[in-house]
């Protein structure tokens, strides 16, 4: 299966900052990745899909890039209501794999 | 609007079968190109996926758990219910359902999560 591997664990940031955030597929899942948000208490929701593709409701400071093996998930201006755990999951290969998260709290 | 739910109870003893159930609202499981999946997360937060099923009966399963997992659907009622048996502390976790919804157009993205429920495993 295909093993998701995200980069720093956790991140410590002030708000206002930008943060950048790293998922690393094991092999090439193409286009098909996306990104969780779980808020401390909350389950997950959806961030981004295909990439860089946000649902409605999401707000433009998140945005992602990246493809093949290698992704980003970038905030712009971090608020506070950001502060969150965030999974990259891949919907290329069966098992549609999550990864471990990465942590933002604050600095 | 979509929504979720889950159900069941809190706590099982090892060895017990846990049953719980995904309510949902706002699709059909009939439709072509939905799925439901069950997803747990342990306390140190690592998120694993147990069983999806798909509108037209496929299941699948994870394959370390297959051999007790039990994934079902009942249309009429919007439910999905996920049995697994044998149950160790180690199953310990908020177990969640979520939708699949572009399954038809290969997308297979988690678009709406329920709340979560924690099962806590424990004589």
């Amino acid at each position: 299966e295909v093993v998701m591997t995200q980069s720093p664990a956790t991140l410590s940031v002030s708000p206002g900052e930008r943060v950048t955030l790293s998922c690393r597929a094991s092999q090439s899942v193409s286009s098909k990745l996306a990104w969780h948000q779980q808020k401390p208490g909350q389950a997950p929701r959806l961030l981004i899909y295909s990439v860089s593709t946000r649902p409605t409701g999401i707000p433009a400071r998140f945005s992602g890039s990246g493809s093949g093996t290698e992704f980003t998930l970038t905030i712009n201006s971090l608020q506070s209501e950001d502060f969150a755990v965030y999974y990259c999951q891949q919907y290329y290969n069966w098992p549609h794999t999550l990864g471990q998260g990465t942590e933002v709290e604050i600095k | 609007q979509v929504t979720l739910r889950e159900s069941g109870p809190a706590l099982v003893k090892p060895t017990q079968t846990l049953t719980l159930t995904c309510t949902f609202s706002g699709f059909s499981l009939s439709t072509s190109g939905m799925c439901v999946i069950w997803i747990r997360q342990t306390p140190g937060k690592a998120l694993e996926w147990l069983a999806r099923i798909d509108w037209d009966e496929d299941k699948y399963y994870n394959t370390s758990l297959q051999t007790r997992l039990t994934i079902s659907k009942d249309t009429s009622k919007n439910q999905v219910v996920l049995t697994m048996t044998n149950m160790d502390p180690v199953d310990t976790a908020t177990y969640y359902c979520a939708r699949i919804g572009g399954a038809a157009r290969r997308e297979y993205y988690y678009d709406y999560w329920g709340q979560g429920i924690l099962v806590t495993v424990s004589s």
